[in-house]
Parts: C-alpha cells; sequence; structure tokens
C-alpha cells in the first residue's frame, strides 16, 4: 500500500492567497484527520471525517479553514484567505474503524505564507 | 483521556538500549498505552501499544508496570535513524473510538548518538 498521499508537499504563498491542501487516505480506511503541527502549539486536530461525513470540526482555527471529503478515496483542507500565521505542516491521516487508534500519516504538507 | 508525563529528551549511544519513559498514573481501565514517534520532517508514526500485557513487536518493546500507572518504550539496539521525537499517548481502543482529540503531547526528544 502507498499509504496516506498528501500534496502538495512544499508550498509557498503570499498572504490573501488561496490555498488547498490534498490528500489521498489509504484505500479501505474509513477516517480521514486533517491535523496541524507548528513548534509553538504541537500537533492539533482540525478535523476528522468518518465515511467522508465530517464529524468533529472543532479544532479548525476560523472560518477562513474548511474541509470537505466528496469520496472515500480524496479529501481537500482549503485556506481562504491564507494569513502568515497559518504558516505550518499539514498532516492528513488516516485509519479503518477496527484498527482502534492506529492511525496512519502522511508525510506532511508544509506551507509558508509569507 | 489520562494525562501523560514524558521527559522532555534522553540521549542514548548508538547501538544500546534506548528505554523511554512514560507516567500515566490516573489510567483508567480500559485505556490502552500508545507509542508513536515522530522523525524529523515526516509524519508521526505508530510504534506499537498496549493494555496491561507487556508487548513486542519488529520496533520495539513495551513494559507496563503491574499498576498500569507507568510504562517504558525500549528500542533495543537504537541507531541513528531511530532520532525522533517520541510520543505517548492513553486512549481508550474500541471500535466506537473515533480518535477524536487524540492528542500528541509534547513527548521525549531522543538523541541516538554516534
Amino acid at each position: 500500500d502507498a499509504g496516506v498521499i498528501q500534496s502538495p508537499r512544499h508550498e509557498v504563498t503570499e498572504m490573501g492567497q488561496e490555498v488547498t491542501l490534498r490528500c489521498k487516505p489509504i484505500s479501505g480506511h474509513d477516517y480521514l484527520f486533517w491535523y496541524r503541527q507548528t513548534m509553538m502549539r504541537g500537533l492539533e486536530l482540525l478535523i476528522y471525517f468518518n465515511n467522508n461525513v465530517p464529524i468533529d470540526d472543532s479544532g479548525m482555527p476560523e472560518d477562513r479553514f474548511s474541509a470537505k471529503m466528496p469520496n472515500a478515496s480524496f479529501s481537500t483542507l482549503k485556506i481562504q484567505p491564507s494569513e502568515p500565521r497559518d504558516s505550518a505542516v499539514y498532516f492528513c491521516a488516516s485509519k479503518d474503524r477496527g484498527s482502534g487508534n492506529t492511525i496512519y500519516f502522511g508525510e506532511g504538507s508544509w506551507l509558508t505564507v509569507v | 483521556d489520562a494525562k501523560t508525563t514524558q521527559p522532555p529528551s534522553m540521549d542514548c549511544a548508538e547501538g544500546r538500549a534506548a528505554n523511554l519513559p512514560c507516567n500515566h498514573s490516573t489510567i483508567s481501565g480500559n485505556e490502552y498505552v500508545y507509542w508513536y514517534r515522530q522523525i524529523h520532517s515526516q509524519g508521526p508514526q505508530y510504534i506499537i501499544h498496549g493494555l496491561k500485557n507487556n508487548e513486542t513487536n519488529e520496533m520495539a518493546s513495551l513494559i507496563i508496570t503491574e499498576d498500569r500507572k507507568s510504562s517504558t518504550l525500549i528500542l533495543p539496539h537504537a541507531t541513528l535513524r531511530d532520532t525522533a521525537v517520541y510520543y505517548c499517548i492513553v486512549r481508550v481502543a474500541s471500535l466506537d473510538n473515533y480518535g477524536q482529540n487524540f492528542v500528541f503531547g509534547p513527548g521525549t526528544r531522543l538523541s541516538v548518538l554516534p
């Protein structure tokens, strides 16, 4: 299995621009998570989906952030408009219902907003 | 979820065993101990988990004290590639556990020295 695949791996954008991060979970996994990691705040859960349905988005920082999962093999995290404080590494992760808390992470998308 | 306490950093000589402690004195009977690690520039990686019995896999061993208030992750022959941040997490593991608020604390930064 290829694991969780994220794109882009690195992105540098100007403040005010729209940013779209993409994720392909492991085939067959029915849970998908978006995390953000910064030096100051560590690893934070932003939102997670079960069977393509958003279950808990309480970690999404504000309305500028939105996430969708149109099908079982694809999810996006969008920031519009982006701000410098959004600079972070964004991880997507997935798991299947039977694996408890064994969560598989992608390699992350490194976002820099200037 | 029970709170965990880990030392912020540790050093280990290459080829020696690395013993990473975790305190979880408020753990409840149905909570598992999970260990993940994060190598620089990569996503967190699942290592091992256990309930009360000691566990071993190809990556590590997990020793849980009889009262379950603490545990130790053992990397039997540490290599330079094991340099990473190691996270100890206590969570209920049931089929209905969605991984929400799967909180990664600051962890232990393990440096394997040549």
